[in-house]
C-alpha cells in the first residue's frame, strides 16, 4: 500500500513569493491533515479534512495559509505571502476514522519550506 | 503548562540497554496515546498507541499508560543503534492530536 505523497519535498522562496504544497492520502483514508514542524518541536496541527470539509481549521492564519481538498482525494496548502518565520517543515497526514480503538494518522515525507 | 510534556534528553543509553521515555499531559479528557519515531531530516513514523491503562508490548517496545497519573512511557528494550532518533509522544482529544517536543535518543554501540 502506498503511503502518503507530498510534493515537493524541498522549495526554495524569497519572501513575499507565494508557495503551495501538495498532498496525496493514502487510498481509502477520509481524513486528512496539515501540520507544521519547526526544528526541535513537534508537530502542529494547522488543518484537518474529513472527506471535502475543513472540519478544524482554527490554527491555520488565514490571513495568508489557504488549503482545499476540492475532491476529497488530493489536498493543496498555501502560502501567500510567504515570510520568514514560515521557513518550517509541512507535513502531511491522513488517517481512515477509527481503527482498533485509535485514529492513527500516518505521515507523509513532508516538504522542507526555506523562506529567504 | 503545555499540553504534552517529555523529558528534555538527549538519552544516551549502550548498546543493549533499555531506554526509557516519559511524556505527562495535562488534559484528562485525552483518549488515546501515541508514540512516533521520527530520524533526523524524516517524517514520524508511528511505533505503536495505547487507550487502556496498563502496559501495551510489541517486540521489544512497551508502551505504558497511567491516566490517573496523565502520564504515559516508551521503553525500548535491548536497544540498537538504528533506535536512535527523536521520539515524540502524542496525546489525541476529539480528533485533535498534540505532540510533545520529543526526546532524542543516541544507542552508543
Amino acid at each position: 500500500e502506498a503511503g502518503v505523497v507530498q510534493s515537493p519535498r524541498y522549495k526554495i522562496i524569497e519572501k513575499k513569493q507565494p508557495v503551495a504544497f501538495w498532498c496525496n492520502p493514502i487510498s481509502g483514508h477520509n481524513t486528512l491533515y496539515w501540520y507544521l514542524q519547526n526544528l526541535g518541536q513537534g508537530p502542529e496541527l494547522l488543518i484537518r479534512y474529513e472527506n471535502e470539509e475543513a472540519v478544524d481549521d482554527s490554527q491555520l492564519p488565514k490571513d495568508r495559509f489557504s488549503a482545499e481538498r476540492l475532491k476529497g482525494v488530493d489536498s493543496t496548502l498555501k502560502i501567500q505571502p510567504a515570510e520568514l518565520g514560515d521557513s518550517a517543515v509541512y507535513l502531511c497526514a491522513s488517517s481512515n476514522g477509527r481503527e482498533e480503538g485509535a485514529d492513527t494518522q500516518y505521515f507523509g515525507p513532508g516538504t522542507r519550506l526555506t523562506v529567504l | 503548562q503545555k499540553e504534552v510534556e517529555q523529558n528534555s534528553g538527549p538519552l544516551s543509553v549502550p548498546e543493549g540497554a533499555i531506554a526509557s521515555l516519559n511524556c505527562t499531559y495535562s488534559d484528562r479528557g485525552s483518549q488515546s496515546f501515541f508514540w512516533y519515531r521520527q530520524y533526523s531530516g524524516k517524517s514520524p513514523e508511528l511505533i505503536m498507541f495505547i487507550y487502556s491503562n496498563g502496559d501495551k508490548e510489541d517486540g521489544r517496545f512497551t508502551a505504558q499508560l497511567n491516566k490517573a497519573s496523565q502520564y504515559v512511557s516508551l521503553l525500548i528494550r535491548d536497544s540498537q543503534p538504528s533506535d536512535s532518533a527523536t521520539y515524540l509522544c502524542a496525546v489525541m482529544n476529539d480528533y485533535k492530536l498534540s505532540f510533545g517536543a520529543g526526546t532524542t535518543v543516541t544507542v552508543r554501540a
